[in-house]
């Protein structure tokens, strides 16, 4: 059974846009942790952030911001004022208690000028 | 942060050939190790976790014979792609995790393997 859901498959907006990106997940355990990657053209994966199950502060980074939501397992992404180097693929992941991460199917985000 | 590095970061090979990929935890000790697989425009997806010292766990699909891991040290594990196929051309990345606990497992750089 699918852990994460990624819905969207592929987001497309203009620079200065703000884009958010939908992760929804599934787990029977009571402590787990949600991250969000991002994945530029050059393959590496960049951590962007990690929030455990007992923290559902949301959290702002700069342009980047996040939305925990336990009751409808949503861990929202958003980007601010987007630029051309945000284009990228992002997963949202899972890990439960092995620690192994269960990857969303990703969205790839385009910046245009 | 932690620093995990995986080489090389590109190969390519023969059909019949193996390959080995190395990943490396350069400034902590690393009892959990995981390697994961992804295809072009897909997501990642584990292939095996290895603990230092004991064999590997693979998922479900992963043939341990084609997929050998090693993890002789806390600083470092293997992956050897035996006998490599076509099919077996994809994005390979490792991840580890510190033996203190902490939640955060440590992305390498990733190996694009192309088998000719």
């Amino acid at each position: 059974a699918q852990k994460v859901t990624q819905a969207q498959t592929e987001i497309s907006v203009v620079e200065k846009e703000d884009v958010t990106l939908d992760c929804v997940y599934e787990t029977r355990d009571t402590t787990y942790y949600l991250f969000w990657y991002k994945q530029p053209p050059s393959g590496e994966l960049v951590f962007l952030i990690r929030r455990n199950s007992f923290d559902e502060q949301n959290e702002i980074s700069g342009r980047y911001s996040w939305n925990f939501q336990k009751s409808t397992s949503s861990f929202n992404f958003t980007i601010t004022a987007s630029q051309v180097v945000d284009s990228a693929v992002y997963f949202c992941a899972l890990s439960e208690f092995d620690y192994k991460l269960s990857f969303g199917a990703g969205t790839t985000v385009t910046v245009r000028a | 942060g932690a620093v995990v590095s995986q080489h090389p970061s590109r190969v390519i090979c023969k059909s019949g050939t193996s390959v080995k990929i190395e990943c490396r935890s350069l400034d902590f000790q690393a009892t959990t190790m995981f390697w994961y697989r992804q295809f072009p425009k897909q997501s990642l997806m584990l292939m095996a976790t290895s603990n230092e010292g004991s064999k590997a766990t693979y998922e479900q699909g992963v043939e341990k014979d084609k997929f050998l891991i090693n993890h002789a040290s806390l600083t470092l594990s293997t992956l050897t792609v035996t006998s490599a196929h076509p099919e077996d051309s994809s994005f390979y990345i490792c991840s580890a995790r510190n033996r203190r606990g902490r939640s955060e497992a440590f992305f390498g750089q990733g190996t694009r393997l192309t088998v000719v």
